[in-house]
Order: structure tokens, then C-alpha cells, then sequence
């Protein structure tokens, strides 16, 4: 299987700040990374697919990218609505394999 | 407009066996691949099980022999069978769609239904 090692697990940001939530893939996946966004009691929610698309009506403040088998979301000025847990999520192979997440909080 | 409601759950004792159902509107779900996931309280994410356009099927190996996902065309409904449940199996269950066939990143997602396996 392969392994999703997501940093940090929690995060303290401003309003306005520059976010970077990082994911290393244990093998090659390609670019076949998304991310999702998770409030308390939600659904999850698609942000970005295939490393770097931005999934319709997600805010161009919400970005990714990848350098090998290390995958970035970048969330370039935090907004309220923003304090939420994200995840990424591989799906080069089955079984999907998730990132163990990173929360968001209010600094 | 998609939406996906997922029904089923409640408190079950350990061995026993709940059907989920995952009723879906605005698209088919013979037409695309659609998944469980799990959620066990406080933790991640847990990919469970797949069934794909073509009806073939695939699953976590801490289900597998025990959960099986099917659907039913006609009533555009996705269930999962679970059997044997055990404690660990407790999470709150999402049903999701992906965008397009052959991705499997999932792009509308249900509010999930809570398993609880406990005696």
C-alpha cells in the first residue's frame, strides 16, 4: 500500500497568513494527488485533483504543486472560512490511501 | 444537482450485520465509480470499499470477507453490507462519487451515517 505522510498535523496561522501543508508519497503516484477540506461535522470537500487543478467554485487562494514524490497545498492569504482540517489523498493504486491531516487553528 | 444520502446506521453488538444505503440524485451511479469511506471518531480518513462503472468491486483488506458493496441501478442506490462487524469497524460512513471515470479523487460526498459496534 501506499503510505501518505502529511505535515504538520496541526498548524497555528493568522487571518491573511501564507499556509503550506506538505505530503510525501512512500512511492512514485504520479501526479494523481487531491486535497480536501474538512470542517467539524462536514463532509469532506474537493479542493484541488491531479496535484494542481482547482476544483470549480474552490478560491484561487487555495493552490498545489508537487516536486517528486512530495505534494504541497498552499493557501496564499488564510481566510476565516479556512480553519478546517485538509487532507490529501492518493489515488494512483487502490487501496486510496489518505494523509493523516493537518488542522488548521486559529492563532 | 448531485446529492447523495447515505441511511442505515445505528448502534449494533459485535458479530452482527448492518446494511447502509446511500440513495443518489443528479447523475447515475452505474455511470461512475463510487466508494465508502470511514471516519472513526477523532481520527482520519479510511478508504473501505470501491465499486466501479463496470460493476467489479475492491476492498480495504481490514474489510474484505466481511463488507460488500453493491448497487442497484433502477433505485440509483449504493449499499454497503457489513457482517462480523467488530468494535473498530464504529466510524461515521461517507458515500462518494468520483468526477469522472477512471479518477479516483471524489468530488461529491454524502453527509455520512454513524456505526456504532459496541455492546
Amino acid at each position: 500500500d501506499i503510505q501518505m505522510t502529511q505535515s504538520p498535523s496541526t498548524l497555528s496561522a493568522s487571518v491573511g497568513d501564507r499556509v503550506t501543508i506538505t505530503c510525501r508519497a512512500s512511492q512514485s503516484i504520479s501526479k494523481w494527488l487531491a486535497w480536501y477540506q474538512q470542517k467539524p461535522g462536514k463532509a469532506p470537500k474537493l479542493l484541488i485533483y491531479t496535484t494542481s487543478s482547482l476544483e470549480s467554485g474552490v478560491p484561487s487562494r487555495f493552490s498545489g504543486s508537487a516536486s517528486g514524490t512530495e505534494f504541497t497545498l498552499t493557501i496564499s492569504s488564510l481566510q476565516p472560512d479556512d480553519f478546517a482540517t485538509y487532507y490529501c489523498q492518493q489515488y494512483n493504486a487502490y487501496p486510496l490511501t489518505f494523509g493523516g491531516g493537518t488542522k488548521v487553528e486559529i492563532k | 444537482e448531485v446529492q447523495l444520502v447515505e441511511s442505515g446506521g445505528g448502534l449494533i453488538q459485535p458479530g452482527g450485520s448492518l446494511r447502509l444505503s446511500c440513495a443518489a440524485s443528479g447523475f447515475s451511479v452505474s455511470s461512475i465509480y463510487m466508494s465508502w469511506f470511514r471516519q472513526a471518531p477523532g481520527k482520519g480518513l479510511e478508504w473501505v470499499s470501491v465499486i466501479y462503472n463496470g460493476g467489479a468491486t475492491d476492498y480495504a483488506d481490514s474489510v474484505k470477507g466481511r463488507f460488500t458493496v453493491s448497487r442497484d441501478n433502477f433505485k440509483n442506490t449504493l449499499y454497503l453490507q457489513m457482517n462480523s462487524l467488530r468494535a473498530e469497524d464504529t466510524a461515521l460512513y461517507y458515500c462518494a462519487k468520483t468526477s469522472i471515470v477512471g479518477y479516483s479523487y471524489f468530488d461529491s460526498w454524502g453527509q455520512g451515517s454513524l456505526v456504532t459496534v459496541s455492546s
